[in-house]
């Protein structure tokens, strides 16, 4: 079975600065997906980025950007330029590609608190 | 486009009822997920309807069902409510079934169980 592990159960950041929020999964599989998550005090799951795992490039969105490494099963988000409404718990989901696929599995989440 | 929508918002129950929650996706989507996040197990997939078709199901005992109708709007139900029960039911909605698709969740359901 998939398993996604997020170490860092909080971080906390100065506003304006960079952080870095780790994430690490173990699957057998060579077609998947990667995604992180933000799940603000309102609750409601929004879609940080993604990464599809043939793709060697990281992905990019504006402030979010990862760090993939495939070999060693890590997808970590960096968040830079910090704002107090990046305040949330951050998830890193994993999903198998094809047909057949279940659905996302999620990591514990990481609380992610901005100090102005 | 409107984003996922999911009704009721809150919802108490008392244990042993049975309840109905209902999610439509966003228009054009025919994929439905739904998950349950409660603080200690976290986010765990219940089940994947396409185009009416339960796909994939988690590992949640059978009190747990669902549907999709053919405007791909959701409904799913939970028999027999137990006080673990009570969580937070997220649904999220994606063009494809396949892993390939990405998953656009609603604001969710707060259920309490007492």
């Amino acid at each position: 079975a998939q398993t996604v592990t997020q170490s860092q159960p909080e971080m906390s950041v100065q506003e304006a600065e960079t952080v870095t929020l780790s994430c690490t999964y173990d699957t057998s599989e060579s077609d998947y997906y990667l995604f992180w998550y933000k799940q603000p005090p309102s609750r409601q799951m929004i879609l940080v980025i993604r990464q599809e795992a043939y793709k060697q490039q990281n992905a990019t969105e504006n402030r979010f950007s990862v760090n993939f490494q495939k070999a060693a099963k890590s997808f970590s988000l960096k968040i830079s330029d910090s704002q107090l409404g990046d305040a949330a718990m951050y998830f890193c989901a994993y999903r198998v590609g094809g047909g057949g696929a279940d659905g996302l599995t999620f990591g514990k989440g990481t609380h992610l608190i901005i100090q102005p | 486009k409107a984003g996922v929508t999911q009704t009721p918002r809150y919802l108490i129950k008392t244990r042993g009822q049975q309840v109905t929650l209902s999610c439509s996706p966003i228009s054009g989507h025919r994929s439905v997920s739904w998950y349950q996040q409660t603080p200690g197990q976290g986010l765990q997939f219940l089940f994947e309807y396409f185009s009416e078709t339960q796909r994939n199901k988690g590992n949640f005992p059978g009190r747990f069902s669902g549907r999709q109708f053919s405007n791909s709007r959701s409904e799913m139900n939970v028999s027999t409510l137990e006080l673990g029960d009570s969580a937070l039911y997220l649904c999220a909605s994606s063009l494809l079934a396949s892993g390939r698709g990405e998953q656009y969740f609603g604001p969710g359901t707060r259920l309490t169980v007492t």
